[in-house]
Parts: structure tokens; sequence; C-alpha cells
């Protein structure tokens, strides 16, 4: 089975921009979450998503927001970026409630 | 509240030497725990996972970790260390109530020298 993809894997935006991410989750994986990696704030949990319903959220301000499509693929956006958001964003599918979540190779997102 | 605190921002060993990496949870209800590593620009694979179950969880790559409640501990141990297991791991807790949400500790940076 192929992974977690999730495109692009770069990307530089200025400030007050916006920006969408996507992810592909494993085939027959439901569960879609989403993760920002920074150096100081380490891996921070954002929001899931099973069904296209989002079921969890972490704490996050409302200018990041996320959805899930049919297919289980899902995308994730930042509106009006700010430096402090220039981070590694994660994907992750889970087959399973409570079970092992799948990794993509990330989003590098640079905010200048 | 669950969290994830992971004794040793780096952690240093020779090259056959045993790795020991250290992870204490806190949470209320019986956890699920689980090791990922990542590798320099990439995304986080996962070790191995306690459920329910066998105390003693065997994963990849000669990795093992034991579940010990009255500790709540979740150490990572390999008995003999090579090159290829530099790299950054994290412990993971998994929230309760059937969601997928990890609280992720800090991570600890694994060096191996020859």
């Amino acid at each position: 089975k192929a992974g977690v993809t999730q495109t692009p894997r770069y990307l530089i935006k200025t400030r007050g921009q916006q920006v969408t991410l996507s992810c592909s989750p494993i085939s027959g994986h439901r569960s879609v979450s989403w993760y920002q990696q920074t150096p100081g704030q380490g891996l921070q949990f954002l929001f899931e998503y099973f069904s296209e319903t989002q079921r969890n959220k972490g704490n996050f301000p409302g200018r990041f927001s996320g959805r899930q499509f049919s297919n289980s693929r899902s995308e994730m956006n930042v509106s009006t970026l700010e430096l402090g958001d220039s981070a590694l964003y994660l994907c992750a599918s889970s087959p399973l409630f409570q079970g092992e979540q799948y990794f993509g190779p990330g989003t590098r997102l640079t905010v200048t | 509240a669950q969290s994830v605190t992971q004794l040793g921002s780096h952690v240093s060993v020779s090259e056959g030497a045993l790795v020991l990496l250290r992870c204490n949870y806190s949470s209320s209800v019986p956890p699920y725990l689980f090791w990922y590593v990542q590798y320099p620009n990439q995304g986080l694979q996962l070790l191995l996972k306690y459920t329910t179950g066998a105390t003693l969880v065997k994963g990849i790559n000669g990795f093992e970790a034991e579940f010990k409640k009255s500790e709540t501990s979740f150490h990572l141990t390999k008995p003999s260390a090579h090159m290829s297991d530099a790299a950054e791991y994290f412990c993971a807790v998994g929230l309760s109530g059937g969601y997928n949400k990890l609280i992720f500790g800090a991570g600890t940076r694994l060096a191996v020298h020859p």
C-alpha cells in the first residue's frame, strides 16, 4: 500500500497570505489528523477528521481550519499567515479509533 | 489531562552499546502508548505501540519497550546501537475516548558514535 502523501513538500509564503496543504491518507484509512511541529513547541495536535467530520481540535486559533472529503483526503488551511506559523505540518492517517497513526513526510512551510 | 515527559533531550551512545530512552506519562485512564522515530527531513515512523495485553512490546529495528503502570513509564531500549539508529525519538500517549489524538513528548535526539 502506498503511504500517506502530502503536497506540497515545501512552501514559502509571505505574512498575511493564506495557504492550503493537502493530505492523502493510506487507502482504507478514514481518520486523518494534522500536527504542527516547531523547534520551540514540538509536536502539537491541530485537528482530526473522520468521515468528513471534525472530531477533535487542538488549541490553535481559528485561522487554522481543515476539511475532509468523501474519499478521506484532507486539506488544512491557514489564513492570515504569521511568522510563527513557520513549521513542519504533518498529516497522519489511521484505520482505527485510538489506533496507531501513520505519518506522511510533512509540508515544510516558511513564512517570510 | 494526559502528558508525556521524555528525560534527556540528547542521548549519546557508542555503536554496539545499549540504548535506553526514557518516557514517563501521565494519564487518568489506561493509556495507549507509542514510540515514533524521525529521521532528518522526514515524517514520523512508528516503532512500536502498547494498547493492552503484554507489557513488553517489541517493535521494528530491534527496539522494544516495557509498560510499567506502577512507574507510569514506557522506556525504549535496544540492546546494541547501530549507526543508523541516530535520529530523534518521540514518545506519545493516545487520547482516550475513541479519538486519534496523540500527545507527544519533547523528543530525544540519539547520537551514535563509532
